[in-house]
């Protein structure tokens, strides 16, 4: 059975540059959530998406957006870069809609290095 | 406010000697409280779900136990291969919860052979 697939694995941007993240879950799964994780600020929620809804958003800049597909499929985009956004950027997805409890399955991430 | 506090942040262990890593939280109410491993350059790895103070749950030499106000993760006999950071979250109970986790800072275990 295949995992949560998160492409590419690493990206080196510049500052102002745009970049989008891919992110596949698992067959079934219909709920995608995003994080970013820093050294300094640990896991950090970014958004939730639920059969090509959003249904939840963390406290982040409207830089930060994200989109799922019919095939539950998911990208998430960060204009305008700013070095502070270099970070390890998770994706996790889950079989229900109540997220939480059922638990997640995270991908590998994206490292995100911007310069 | 709502908040999950890990310690210690980083532990040094020889092979063989057991210890505990603590997980405590405030919330209202608690719908679940989970375990993950994490190794460096990975995703978070899925361990242990608890609902409920009391409950117990074992997988190979871990342990994770729950109380109303704190969670541990034993480790027995721990191996070099344990090594990784140890993550908690907490899934609150709240009548307009968006069911998003509060996720610890972490636990970062070095077991040395």
């Amino acid at each position: 059975k295949a995992g949560v697939t998160q492409t590419p694995r690493y990206l080196i941007k510049t500052r102002g540059q745009q970049v989008t993240l891919s992110c596949s879950p698992i067959s079934g799964h219909r709920s995608v959530s995003w994080y970013q994780q820093t050294p300094g600020q640990g896991l950090q929620f970014l958004f939730e998406y639920f059969s090509e809804t959003q249904r939840n958003k963390g406290n982040f800049p409207g830089r930060f957006s994200g989109r799922q597909f019919s095939n539950s499929r998911s990208e998430m985009n960060v204009s305008t870069l700013e070095l502070g956004d270099s970070a390890l950027y998770l994706c996790a997805s889950s079989l229900a809609d109540r997220t939480a409890n059922y638990g997640y399955t995270f991908g590998s991430g994206t490292r995100l290095t911007v310069v | 406010e709502d908040q999950v506090t890990q310690s210690p942040e980083a532990l040094r262990l020889q092979e063989g000697e057991s210890s505990s890593l603590n997980c405590s939280y405030t919330v209202s109410g608690l719908r679940g409280l989970f375990w993950y491993r994490q190794d460096p350059g990975k995703g978070p790895e899925f361990l242990f779900t608890l609902y409920s103070a009391g409950e117990e749950k074992e997988k190979e030499r871990l342990k994770a136990t729950l109380t109303k106000k704190e969670s541990f993760l034993h480790i027995t006999a721990p191996k070099p291969e344990d090594s990784a950071t140890y993550l908690c979250a907490v899934n609150p109970y709240e009548a307009d919860s968006n069911y998003q986790l509060i996720w610890g800072a972490g636990t970062k275990l070095i077991i040395k052979p």
